[in-house]
């Protein structure tokens, strides 16, 4: 166990959806990342927030966002869904900016859109 | 931007021992990492690097060359649990940590 908790774990839905899928990073850790694992690619990094900013952006879709809240969980938020976003969505964390290089990979919310 | 490259599969005997290599080429660099992903789970920290040389740590090593934009993940005395996915990650000067496409290892009897 990680430490780091997603929520929901598996989540069905349609075209032209909205889904939330929400993070809490180990206690104590200050940055959360955000990635996208498809079943024909890597992991494809989609944002890093630290204690509550935006730190850096990949290639995030515009209908994507994401946010950090005070309590420094974080929801990576997914609009006008379309069959190619089903994919395994995996946050991370690490206490600082991760000087050592150690993320703490959640279990991942597994996204299918029909 | 990051470009990192690495063999798509490897098969190698239980006991032996497996080289996986990893090329980067990045806009800036801030260390390289290395982590396991089994199927189905989630990916877990193995190694990382940040100045040139040899990094041991136990049955894994890891080895960086800046100059070359170069690194690799040392397997030895290779076990059936060590059959996954090894993940090659680059974290640029924004902390942005960018992963490779992976190596799936399998390991035969």
């Amino acid at each position: 166990d990680s430490g780091v908790t997603q929520t929901p774990k598996h989540l069905i839905t349609a075209t032209g959806q909205r889904v939330t899928l929400r993070c809490s990073p180990r206690s104590g850790d200050l940055s959360v990342y955000w990635y996208q694992q498809s079943l024909d690619q890597g992991l494809q990094f989609l944002i890093h927030y630290y204690n509550g900013e935006e730190r850096a952006k990949g290639n995030i879709l515009e209908r994507f966002s994401a946010q950090q809240f005070p309590d420094l969980h974080s929801e990576l938020n997914l609009s006008s869904l379309e069959l190619g976003d089903s994919a395994l969505y995996f946050c991370a964390s690490s206490a600082g900016l991760a000087e050592t290089g150690e993320l703490f990979f959640g279990e991942g919310s597994r996204l299918t859109v029909l | 931007g990051q470009n990192i490259d690495q063999p798509t599969e490897m098969t190698a005997t239980e006991g032996a021992i497996v080289q996986i290599n990893c090329t980067y080429q990045t806009s800036g660099f801030n260390g390289l990492f290395w982590y396991q992903q089994h199927a189905g789970e989630a990916p877990t920290f193995l190694s990382y690097n940040v100045l040139d040389g040899l990094e041991e740590k136990g049955r894994f090593s890891s080895f960086l060359s800046r100059s070359k934009g170069y690194s690799y993940l040392l397997l030895k005395e290779l076990q059936m649990k060590d059959s996954a996915s090894y993940l090659c990650a680059v974290r640029d000067n924004d902390y942005k940590l960018s992963f490779g496409a992976g190596t799936t290892v399998t390991v035969r009897a």
